[in-house]
């Protein structure tokens, strides 16, 4: 079975200082992860994939996420917080379950405030 | 890149009536589509796993009878809720993935969602 644990639900940060959104996952196989971001009202949108590549993933906005398979951890993180950035953020982990199938699963979500 | 369209954005209707949303890949064929239903502050519940041609896998606690779904080409699926109640009005969410088997570890691509309202 696959779960994934976003530690925080709520993260708050000042504009131009460091974003550290927490994702931990459990696995039985080599699992895909995934962190999504969702604006208000809005689908979700992909920041950043890992598929057994390298561990350090870099995405889109100046987003990146490193891989640890020993703390089973995925943690986002930013360098610089902008305004822009405050919105929901997903961490998805998919593997492969009894059934045969791929099935995706989602963290709570922790949402990033960003004060000016 | 891959876009995922989800039709209507937004409905409002009254209690009773069946309401239909449709979830289009535009530039890619997606083997398997999921309906999210996602209530507020919280995270996407999965309703269901379609895949074109056969019959959708539905999550436990997921009537059936009124949420259906049919995956009837690789590009379009569509999620029916039929006698909507106020209970149902939430915000649904469609994504779209393609690959079998190994291949499956792709990315899903997500609508915008539709934010359904039933008066």
């Amino acid at each position: 079975a696959q779960s994934v644990t976003q530690l925080d639900s709520h993260v708050s940060v000042s504009e131009g200082t460091p974003v550290l959104l927490r994702c931990n996952y459990s696995s039985s196989y080599s699992p895909s992860l995934f962190w999504y971001v969702q604006h208000p009202n809005k689908g979700l949108q992909l920041l950043l994939k890992y598929t057994s590549a390298a561990t350090l993933v870099k995405g889109i906005n100046g987003f990146e996420a490193e891989f640890k398979k020993s703390e089973t951890s995925f943690h986002l993180t930013k360098p610089s917080a902008h305004m822009s950035d405050a919105a929901e953020y997903f961490c998805v982990v998919s593997d492969l379950t009894s059934g045969g199938s791929y099935i995706p699963t989602f963290g709570r979500g922790t949402s990033l405030i960003v004060h000016p | 890149g891959a876009v995922v369209s989800q039709h209507p954005s937004r409905v409002i209707c009254k209690s009773g009536t069946s309401v239909k949303i449709e979830c289009r890949s535009l530039d890619f064929q997606a083997t398997t589509m999921f309906w999210y239903r996602q209530f507020p502050k919280q995270s996407l519940m999965l309703m269901a796993t379609s895949n074109e041609g056969s019959k959708a896998t539905y999550e436990q606690g997921v009537e059936k009878d009124k949420f259906l779904i049919n995956h009837a080409s690789l590009t379009l699926s569509t999620l029916t809720v039929t006698s909507a109640h106020p209970e149902d009005s939430s915000f649904y969410i469609c994504s779209a993935r393609t690959g079998t088997g190994f291949l499956a570890k792709n990315i899903q691509y997500f609508g915008a969602g539709t934010r359904l309202s039933v008066l």
